[in-house]
């Protein structure tokens, strides 16, 4: 299994409309996550983290995580076409020497239709 | 602030050449790290740095060196260029590691490396 999987998509959604990204992830992943947005020929920008079981909101954005399934989602209301792009889920890697940096998902290409 | 920037934006190698892809930030960080991106993957963490003088391996670090030895710049170099590594590089910063605490990475815009 790969550390973090994402079903890549497209995922096509009307204006207006809860678009919902999901992502599973494996016991190497530590307990710290992050939803990237990356527009195409651009670099990651990141929307959401979350750490603790749960949700975590910022505007229309939501952040799921429940460790006993391992699975992370984010959740974007009344969704606008500017929110068209990839969405990369990430989640900290540990090495036997400490805290490395970010494994990421393939991401999930959203399409938000006018 | 200029946050992470990178250089060059594009490059073209030969196999066998070699290059330095140079990232700085002004953000006082002490963490800073490598990525590359291949065509619809995420992204693969090459080299980290926990702060200057001091670096590790991450998933992917064969064929490439770092060095740290400022806080500000976090150099990655490939020795001999080979096909494989035609990428999208990445170099990022934050303020604290995993674990530590509320951990955002900011990211470079890029140097994008066609090896031929």
């Amino acid at each position: 299994q790969k550390e973090v999987e994402q079903n890549s998509g497209p995922l096509s959604v009307p204006e207006g409309a809860i678009a919902s990204l999901n992502c599973t992830y494996s016991d190497r992943v530590s307990q710290s996550f992050f939803w990237y947005r990356q527009y195409s020929g651009k670099s990651p920008e990141l929307i959401m983290s979350i750490y603790s079981n749960g949700d975590k909101e910022d505007g229309r954005f939501t952040a799921q995580l429940n460790k006993a399934s391992q699975y992370v989602s984010l959740l974007i209301r009344d969704s606008q076409p500017s929110d068209s792009a990839t969405y990369l889920c990430a989640g900290g890697i540990y090495s036997g020497g400490g805290a490395d940096g970010l494994t990421f998902g393939k991401g999930t290409h959203l399409i938000i239709q006018p | 602030n200029a946050g992470v920037t990178q250089t060059p934006k594009f490059r073209i190698l030969k196999i066998g050449q070699s290059m330095t892809l140079q990232c700085a930030q002004d953000m006082n960080h002490n963490y800073m790290y490598w990525y590359r991106q291949d065509p619809g993957m995420g992204l693969k963490l090459i080299y980290y740095s926990v702060g200057a003088g001091i670096t590790d391996k991450g998933e992917v670090p064969n064929g490439y060196n770092v060095s740290r030895s400022t806080t500000e710049d976090f150099p990655l170099r490939l020795e001999l260029a080979a096909p494989s590594q035609t990428s999208v590089y990445f170099c990022a910063s934050s303020y604290l590691g995993l674990g530590e605490g509320t951990n955002e990475q900011f990211f470079g815009p890029g140097t994008r490396l066609t090896v031929l």
